[in-house]
């Protein structure tokens, strides 16, 4: 069963720094594309990032340009989001997804809920 | 960024009754490949989203008949034939066409 759970979140302080990870199973990890996405409180769905097979490239929506950084680890089938400079409007429960085909991901993880506050 | 439009934006159904909502995009979504990158979620009360459709008109593996895609360049269609309990929640049309990918607001699904 393929299958992706996320942790790392929790409160943190504006300005600060957190780093989410997402332990994937039951598929080939390094074969495919993996994917962040967030969704606000109450809110819509918001794709965050891509990142392809060997982690040298990378895709970031313009709000999180320069702040966010995805990765991955092959050998430990394991995706990663490093965040910081953290904003309010960075609080989220962040998902992570397997692209399973072009222009998709699919499943999701159950999702890992970051509070940005003071 | 691409604007996906839906609507309805709630859609109270009564079971057994056929559904339909509607997703327009501010530019085409046909991707140099020919292809087109318009999907559906689902999100349950309580739950992760869930794709149902991909490429407007795929189904995924285990989602029922009842559900189906269609449209082209910029408007597109989720239908379901036949409301059931299990469809209440909020759906989504996404498009992996072009950078950034985007969603729609969400469409409320909800027994009458």
């Amino acid at each position: 069963e393929v299958q992706m759970v996320e942790s790392g979140g929790g409160l943190v302080q504006p300005g600060g720094s957190l780093r989410l990870s997402c332990a994937a199973s039951g598929f080939t990890f390094r074969r495919r594309w993996m994917s962040w996405i967030r969704q606000a409180p109450g809110r819509g769905l918001e794709w965050v990032a891509n990142i392809n097979q060997d982690g040298n490239e990378k895709y970031y929506v313009d709000s999180v340009e320069g702040r966010f950084t995805i990765s991955r680890d092959n050998a430990k089938s394991s995706l990663y989001l490093q965040m910081s400079s953290l904003r309010v409007d960075d609080t989220a429960v962040y998902y992570c997804g397997r692209a399973d085909r072009v222009g998709s991901a699919d499943p999701w993880g159950q999702g890992t809920l970051v509070i940005v506050s003071s | 960024d691409v604007v996906l439009t839906q609507s309805p934006l709630s859609l109270p159904v009564t079971f057994g009754q056929p559904a339909s909502i509607s997703c327009r995009s501010n530019e085409s979504l046909v991707k140099a490949d020919g292809n087109t990158y318009l999907n559906w979620f689902q999100q349950r009360p309580g739950q992760s989203p869930r794709r149902l459709i991909y490429e407007v008109s795929d189904r995924d593996s285990g989602v029922p008949d009842r559900f189906g895609g269609s449209g082209a360049g910029t408007d597109f269609t989720l239908r379901i034939s036949r409301v059931e309990a299990d469809d209440v929640g909020i759906y989504y049309c996404m498009q992996g066409t072009h950078w950034p990918w985007t969603f729609g607001q969400g469409t409320r699904v909800e027994i009458k």
